[in-house]
């Protein structure tokens, strides 16, 4: 089964330009949630989808948004990029199923955004 | 909510056991330990989860007191690839929402 892939896996952009970066779970995999990490915060949650619909959202400026599609296949775009928005950005899919114990996250390789 | 403390960085030798602690003083009842391995340029990877006690794998060993307030992490035979970020996880909240804190930095040396 193929893993979570992420495109593109390397991307610069200009202060003030925005970026859609795109994730697709594995095959049968109904959550996404996505992360930014960089040296200084670590990993940080962002949101996550489910069935086409935000579940959870973590403490990130408005800036930051997502979206899902009928086949799981997730984006996320970032508008008026700051500096500060330089980091690697993960994707993890999941089953989505809830049960007692949490799901193992399945994580892309990431997009890796350099803002100048 | 539960929050996680453990070792920020550790160093061990190739061939040695590597055991890291994670402490969770406030987990609450229904809540899961798991632990991420995260490579340099990759995104994390499960290593392994429990509840109470003892649990194995082909990869580790997760051992939890009666309390439940801390964990350990066992790696036995360490060698140079374990070299990685170790993350202890616990759900911050009711949904299981899983938050990553800063981790471990494993440096393992020949």
């Amino acid at each position: 089964k193929a893993g979570v892939t992420q495109t593109p896996r390397y991307l610069i952009k200009t202060r003030g330009q925005q970026v859609t970066l795109s994730c697709s779970p594995i095959s049968g995999h109904r959550s996404v949630s996505w992360y930014q990490q960089t040296p200084g915060q670590g990993l940080q949650f962002l949101f996550e989808y489910f069935s086409e619909t935000q579940r959870n959202k973590g403490n990130f400026p408005g800036r930051f948004s997502g979206r899902q599609f009928s086949n799981s296949r997730s984006e996320m775009n970032v508008s008026t990029l700051e500096l500060g928005d330089s980091a690697l950005y993960l994707c993890a899919s999941s089953l989505g199923t809830s049960g007692r114990a949490p799901e193992t996250q399945y994580f892309g390789p990431g997009t890796r955004l350099l803002v100048l | 909510l539960a929050k996680t403390t453990q070792p920020i960085s550790m160093d061990s030798y190739e061939g040695q056991e590597v055991n890291i602690t994670c402490s969770h003083n406030n987990i609450a009842t229904n809540d899961y330990i798991t632990w991420y391995q995260q490579f340099p340029s990759q995104g994390p990877r499960f290593i392994i989860q429990g509840y109470k006690t003892k649990v194995t794998n082909e990869v580790a060993s997760l051992f939890i007191p009666a309390d439940r307030k801390s964990s350990t992490l066992s790696l036995p035979r360490v060698s140079l690839s374990d070299t990685a970020v170790y993350y202890c996880l616990v759900p911050m909240n009711r949904d299981d929402k899983i938050i990553f804190g800063k981790g471990t930095r494993l440096h393992i040396l020949p």
